[in-house]
């Protein structure tokens, strides 16, 4: 059975950093893109980061990019998200989410999220 | 970057109505498009990949149509379980993105 469980939100100060995590399980982890999508409260989604198989490719939306890192484990079958330089609008329920293939596509698989609260 | 424009934004109907989505795409993109179903304090569902394949396990009633820049779900006989929101998303180029959701309320 495939399983993501995605942990490390919380509450933090503008300014302030997380480190997001995505153990997966039930999948052969590194033939897939992996990728984090956000919501914020009452809202639609967005895509936020892509990282290939491999992580050889990375990608990110023009409202993250210098700010947050996707990196990945193949060993651990874990996702990470560093997430620096936090601002209000990034209060959001962050997921993650399979990629069909190792290079990106379409999410055939999220995890329940984690939600990231940035107030003072 | 590719926009997605879904509409309407909210929809009503009856259990056993026939109902479609649209998402609108900024530029041509083929058939590389997903729709995505998702209740409240849950995660998004997978429906409909490549713009008309029907995901392993969807009920049949669901289906997608479109290629280029127009697309569209269409949900043949409403069930009580459908009343939910409804995103498109494009992958066929970074970054993806999704359309701004379709909130399908009961009548």
């Amino acid at each position: 059975e495939v399983q993501l469980v995605e942990s490390g939100g919380g509450l933090v100060q503008p300014g302030g950093s997380l480190k997001l995590s995505c153990a997966a399980s039930g999948f052969t982890f590194n033939n897939h893109a992996m990728n984090w999508v956000r919501q914020a409260p009452g809202k639609g989604l967005e895509w936020v980061s892509t990282i290939t198989g491999s992580g050889g490719a990375i990608y990110y939306a023009d409202s993250v990019k210098g700010r947050f890192t996707i990196s990945r484990d193949n060993s651990k079958n874990t996702l990470y998200m560093q997430v620096n330089s936090l601002r209000a609008d990034d209060t959001a329920v962050y997921y993650c989410a399979i990629g069909r293939s190792p290079y990106g596509s379409y999410l055939d698989y999220w995890g329940l999220g984690t939600l990231v609260t940035v107030s003072s | 970057d590719i926009q997605m424009t879904q509409s309407p934004s909210t929809l009503s109907a009856s259990v056993g109505d026939r109902v479609s989505i649209t998402c609108r795409a900024s530029q041509s993109m083929s058939s590389w498009l997903a729709w995505y179903q998702q209740k409240p304090g849950k995660a998004p569902k997978l429906l409909i990949y490549k713009a008309s394949s029907l995901e392993s396990g969807v009920p049949s009633r669901f289906s997608g149509s479109g290629s280029g820049t127009e697309f569209t779900l269409t949900i043949s006989s409403l069930q009580p379980d459908d009343f939910a929101t409804y995103y498109c998303q494009q992958y066929n180029s970074y970054p993806y993105t999704f359309g701004q959701g379709t909130k399908l309320e009961i009548k």
